[in-house]
């Protein structure tokens, strides 16, 4: 069985100031990797996803995150975060096919 | 632009009442799905469905039952609701092409509040 651990509920953060969030998942076969983003009031949208290849992925408005197979993560970064970054965002993993497995959600709040 | 259209925003039902929660999508998506959101808990699949007429129980089927005739349209039922059913729930298409894997398209949720 697959599943996913968002280890931060809420991430408190300064505008401009980097930020992670930590994503770790557990599966007995290969996996693929996503991030969705939700903001306020609105439905879920991809940021990125690790299908296979290179680990480190680039995905929109200026996050990455990185494949680290041996620690079984996903972290998801951003080198310098803005006020509309300001939403809850869900580390998600599958096997071959599009049943998503999604984790709890970590609530970035960006302040001025 | 791509459209998951989710027919209801808010709705406050009774308890055992039955509740139709409709979703259409523009996309030709062969893939369907019915999650429900909770704080704290994240997104759990109810429902999904790969083909018209076909459905697949996920991981929280209990209470709810589904309905794909059409390939656009997904939805989900509830039977009698119950107080534990209040939520937001999620409704989300996605393609069968392999370079397109784990892309879901999301509607706007429908929250339902059962009282």
């Amino acid at each position: 069985a697959q599943s996913v651990t968002q280890l931060d509920s809420q991430v408190p953060v300064f505008e401009e100031a980097p930020v992670e969030l930590r994503c770790n998942y557990s599966s007995s076969v290969s996996v693929y990797l996503f991030w969705y983003v939700q903001y306020p009031n609105q439905g879920l949208q991809l940021l990125l996803k690790y299908l296979s290849g290179s680990t480190l992925v680039k995905g929109i408005n200026g996050f990455e995150a990185e494949f680290n197979k041996s620690q079984t993560s996903f972290h998801l970064r951003k080198p310098s975060v803005h006020i509309s970054d300001t939403a809850e965002y869900f580390c998600a993993v599958s096997d071959w096919t599009d049943k998503l497995i999604f984790g709890t959600g970590t609530r970035l709040q960006v302040f001025p | 632009d791509v459209k998951v259209t989710q027919s209801s925003r808010y709705l406050v039902k009774r308890t055992g009442e039955k509740v139709f929660l409709e979703c259409v999508q523009d996309m030709d998506h062969e893939n369907m799905f019915w999650y429900r959101q909770d704080p704290g808990l994240g997104l759990r699949l109810i429902y999904f469905s790969y083909d018209v007429k076909m459905k697949e129980k996920g991981d929280i089927p209990e209470g709810y039952s589904v309905s794909r005739e059409k390939k656009e349209r997904f939805s989900l039922i509830l039977e009698s609701a119950s107080t534990n059913q209040t939520s937001m729930y999620l409704c989300a298409s996605s393609s069968r092409l392999a370079g397109e894997v784990g892309e879901l398209f999301f509607g706007e949720g429908s929250r339902l509040t059962v009282l």
